[in-house]
């Protein structure tokens, strides 16, 4: 079965302090996908990264930057220098391999707050 | 280009009532997926249309059901409501046949059932 844990349920951060999400995934699938969303209070997620299985490399948007190791079935998710409209709840999410890219198993969520 | 719409968007219903919630997807975007959100069991994918097909399904009772049609728009469906159904619905569209799971939701049809 596919699973997807979030430990963190909140973060309360400072404004400009680093913040790292986490994420453990549980499949058998050999070819997967994982993503990050967000969703802030209006409700919609808002898609921030796709990984496949088979790129272990490390990626870095902005501020935003994503850690992925297979041999510990993580995918976090880093925050450098948050502000306070990085609050919102974020969630992980994985995909089995073809056909399955519209059926995602989320984790629980991690809700974080950026106080200024 | 406007995003994933759907309406309505907040609902009051009773128990043992049906509802119908319709997402009107992204232009040009042909695969819809629906989920349902709570505080409790999180998010969880219900099932995702492409093309008037149901291609994926989750694991709900069937009382919960959904259609797409010719214009990619899509409607689901719960019947004889219970306590337990309230919930955020969320509908995502994406744009092609090789669903990549990036998907663009809408701001959700928040359903309360008394």
């Amino acid at each position: 079965a596919q699973k997807v844990t979030q430990a963190q349920t909140e973060i309360s951060v400072v404004e400009k302090e680093d913040v790292t999400l986490d994420c453990v995934y549980e499949t058998r699938d050999t070819t997967y996908y994982l993503f990050w969303y967000k969703q802030p209070p209006s409700g919609e997620l808002v898609f921030l990264i796709r990984r496949n299985s088979f790129d272990e490399q490390n990626e870095i948007s902005g501020r935003y930057s994503w850690n992925f190791q297979k041999s510990t079935s993580s995918f976090n998710f880093t925050i450098t220098a948050s502000q306070v409209v990085d609050s919102a709840v974020y969630f992980c999410a994985l995909s089995g391999g073809r056909g399955q890219g519209g059926k995602l198993i989320f984790g629980q969520g991690t809700e974080l707050s950026v106080k200024p | 280009k406007a995003g994933v719409t759907q309406t309505p968007r907040y609902l009051i219903k009773t128990r043992g009532q049906q509802v119908t919630l319709s997402c009107s997807p992204i232009s040009g975007h042909r695969s819809v997926s629906w989920y349902q959100q709570t505080p409790g069991q999180g998010l969880q994918f219900l099932f995702e249309y492409f093309s008037e097909t149901q291609r994926n399904k989750g694991n709900f009772p069937g009382r919960f059901s959904g259609r797409q049609f010719s214009n990619s728009r899509s409607e689901m469906n719960v019947s004889t409501l219970e306590l337990g159904d309230s919930a955020l619905y969320l509908c995502a569209s994406s744009p092609g046949q090789r669903n990549t799971g990036e998907l663009f939701f809408g701001e959700g049809s928040r359903l309360t059932v008394l």
